[in-house]
Order: C-alpha cells, then sequence, then structure tokens
C-alpha cells in the first residue's frame, strides 16, 4: 500500500459524458501527478501540483482539467470524452518538487471506460 | 516520439537465474533514471534509480547499469524469483524537472 487513495476504481460512462478522478496523496506529500496509461502504452504525464499550483503540465488536453485543493488532494476532471479516453489514470504524489531522488509513489489507479 | 523505449515487450527467465531488462533512450538531457514494478491491478511501485552522474547502482537483488555514451541502461536481476514477475518500467527525468517519462514496459515472467 503506497498511502496514495484513488476513487472510483472503476468508471464506465458514456461518449460526451463527464467525470471526475479523486485522489488523496500520501500524508505529507505536497506534489500530486496524474499520469494516463492507455492499452499497451507507458505512462504518459498529464500534470503536476504543488502545494495548490500547477507545477508543470504534459500532453494533457485542453478537455481534461485537474486541480489540487487546499488539504492537498486533487482531482482529474475528463468532459466531452471520447472512446479514445478509455485508460487507466494514475495518480502518484511525492513530498518536494524539483530535486533529485523525489521518489513518486503511486495509487492503484483508476480504470476509465467510455462507452 | 518516443523518449525512452523498451524494445522488448516481454521475457521469460527461469527462477534463479539472471533476468537482464534493458531502456533506451533518446534525450541527453535527461538526469536521473527509475524502474518501476507493476503488478495487475497496482500501481507502479518504486524499484531503484540512477543519477546521470553514476554508472551503476546495486540495491540487494536489483543493479542497475546507465551507459550514458549509448543512452542506455538495463536493470539485473539476480538471483530471479517467481515473486518478481511482472511489468517493469523504465522512466526518465529531466533536469530541473519532476515529470516522469515512461517507456512502455517489459513483462517479465519467472518460471520454476
Amino acid at each position: 500500500d503506497s498511502g496514495v487513495t484513488q476513487t472510483p476504481k472503476h468508471l464506465i460512462t458514456a461518449t460526451g459524458q463527464r467525470v471526475t478522478l479523486r485522489c488523496s496523496p500520501r500524508s505529507g506529500d505536497l506534489s500530486v501527478y496524474w499520469y494516463q496509461q492507455s492499452l499497451d502504452q507507458g505512462l504518459q504525464f498529464l500534470i503536476q501540483y504543488y502545494n495548490g499550483e500547477e507545477r508543470a503540465k504534459g500532453n494533457i488536453l485542453e478537455r481534461f482539467s485537474a486541480q489540487q485543493f487546499p488539504d492537498l488532494h486533487s482531482e482529474l476532471n475528463l468532459s466531452s470524452l471520447e472512446l479514445g479516453d478509455s485508460a487507466l489514470y494514475f495518480c502518484a504524489s511525492s513530498v518536494l518538487s524539483g530535486s533529485l531522488y523525489n521518489e513518486q509513489f503511486f495509487g492503484p489507479g483508476t480504470r476509465l471506460t467510455v462507452l | 516520439d518516443q523518449q525512452v523505449k523498451q524494445n522488448s515487450p516481454s521475457l521469460s527467465v527461469q527462477e534463479g537465474r539472471i533476468s537482464i531488462l534493458n531502456c533506451d533512450y533518446t534525450n541527453s538531457m535527461f538526469d536521473y533514471f527509475l524502474w518501476y514494478k507493476k503488478y495487475p491491478a497496482e500501481g507502479p511501485t518504486f524499484l531503484i534509480s540512477i543519477s546521470s552522474i553514476k554508472d551503476k547502482n546495486e540495491d540487494g537483488r536489483f543493479t542497475v547499469f546507465l551507459n550514458k555514451s549509448a543512452k542506455h541502461l538495463s536493470l539485473h536481476i539476480v538471483p530471479s524469483q517467481p515473486g518478481d514477475s511482472a511489468v517493469y518500467f523504465c522512466a526518465a527525468v529531466g533536469y530541473n524537472t519532476d515529470k516522469l517519462i515512461f517507456g512502455t514496459g517489459t513483462r517479465l515472467q519467472v518460471f520454476p
């Protein structure tokens, strides 16, 4: 158990819908990261928040947005869903940002299926 | 453009023998490299890492080798155990950034 929790575990929805994925980082971790793993793909970095502020952005679609709240939990919002958005979405957390040996701890993921 | 590549999607090794997983990268600005292990229905778990200023890092049965001139790193597991059966991801981090750039993974199966 990494200490990172993600809800829900599974999500099935239809094209055009909007969903929210939730992540609670490990206690004391200030950085939260979101990654997407599509079928047969490695994990793709989407976005990072550090202590409530956006720190880095990767290949995140405009239809996707995220935020980190004062209690440090984070939500990833996916809207106007398409079939290709079906994937595993992982959240990770780490203590710091921008330093070496900044190990990221991953949650169990949310499996999103868009029908 | 895949900056981190794991060209072997799968590897099968007998228990007790050495497992060697390979990873190639294209960006010479990567500063730090990590290996993660992933079991089904779980998130990736950090295994071992290496800074770009080193060429070897060892932790128990796991050793990572870095060849900067070839832009290649490898993970050696000796001796391999059935519990090592999982998908292994290589990842890289650029200077002054935290985002991990992952390879596509290698599925390791250790059989008795």
